[in-house]
């Protein structure tokens, strides 16, 4: 079955970078769009970023374009969200999901992981 | 940008009710590219509906999703006690930006 486990987060202070991961299985990692979605504490979920199933294309939010990055790495069913430059906002549960379609994807997300907690601060 | 509000902010209603959940655009929503999710606490999201009324793998048809164009509604028939949970909207395209709404808390009477 689809299985997403993220992994990766802690505690940093502000301003410092952090990697997280989520390792993919149960599913053709590679025909599939991938989405992080975080959620700070008694917030509502924030979609963060998405790349397209063959990493062409790069979407992000407003928030934090410019200081995220995300990227996917096929030998290792993974993916990535590198954090630069982080701030207090930054605090919260960061999710993995895949796209319900493959290819294209449309946005839907069928498949979460867990989450990993971040926390930014000093 | 479109924003999604969802209404009431809080539902108490007692198991064997009807739940009803609105969730409202900003700004018309092409292609009916809503889809509500269910979170429980300390859980992940479930994909419920996607396509304002289509229903997701395995969820049962105690749920079902309507609306169009800017109002979207969330209906749980009969309600059961795992359904108490916090619901959420989402607007998604062919392209992002995806947007969620602030959530309904469905809470046991």
């Amino acid at each position: 079955q689809v299985q997403l486990v993220e992994s990766g987060g802690g505690v940093v202070q502000p301003g410092m970078s952090l990697r997280l991961s989520c390792a993919a299985s149960g599913f053709t990692f590679s025909s599939y769009p991938m989405h992080w979605v975080r959620q700070a504490p008694g917030k509502r979920l924030e979609w963060v970023a998405t790349i397209s199933y063959d990493a062409s294309n790069k979407y992000f939010a407003d928030s934090v374009r410019g200081r995220f990055n995300i990227s996917r790495d096929y030998s290792k069913n993974t993916l990535f969200l590198q954090m630069n430059s982080l701030r207090g906002e930054d605090t919260a549960v960061y999710y993995c999901a895949r796209d319900l379609a493959e290819a294209d994807g449309t946005g839907e997300m069928d498949h979460w992981g867990q989450g990993t907690l971040v926390t930014v601060s000093s | 940008e479109i924003v999604l509000t969802q209404s009431p902010g809080t539902l108490s209603l007692s198991l064997g009710e009807r739940a009803t959940l609105s969730c409202r655009a900003s700004q018309r929503i092409v292609s009916n590219y809503l889809a509500w999710y269910q979170q429980k606490p300390g859980q992940a999201p479930r994909l419920l509906i996607y396509g304002a009324s289509i229903r997701a793998t395995g969820i049962p048809d105690r749920f079902s999703g309507s609306g169009s164009g800017t109002d979207f509604t969330l209906t749980i028939s009969r309600l059961e006690p795992a359904d108490f949970a916090v619901y959420y909207c989402q607007q998604y395209g062919s392209s992002p930006p995806y947007t969620f709404g602030q959530g309904t808390n469905l809470e046991i009477k």
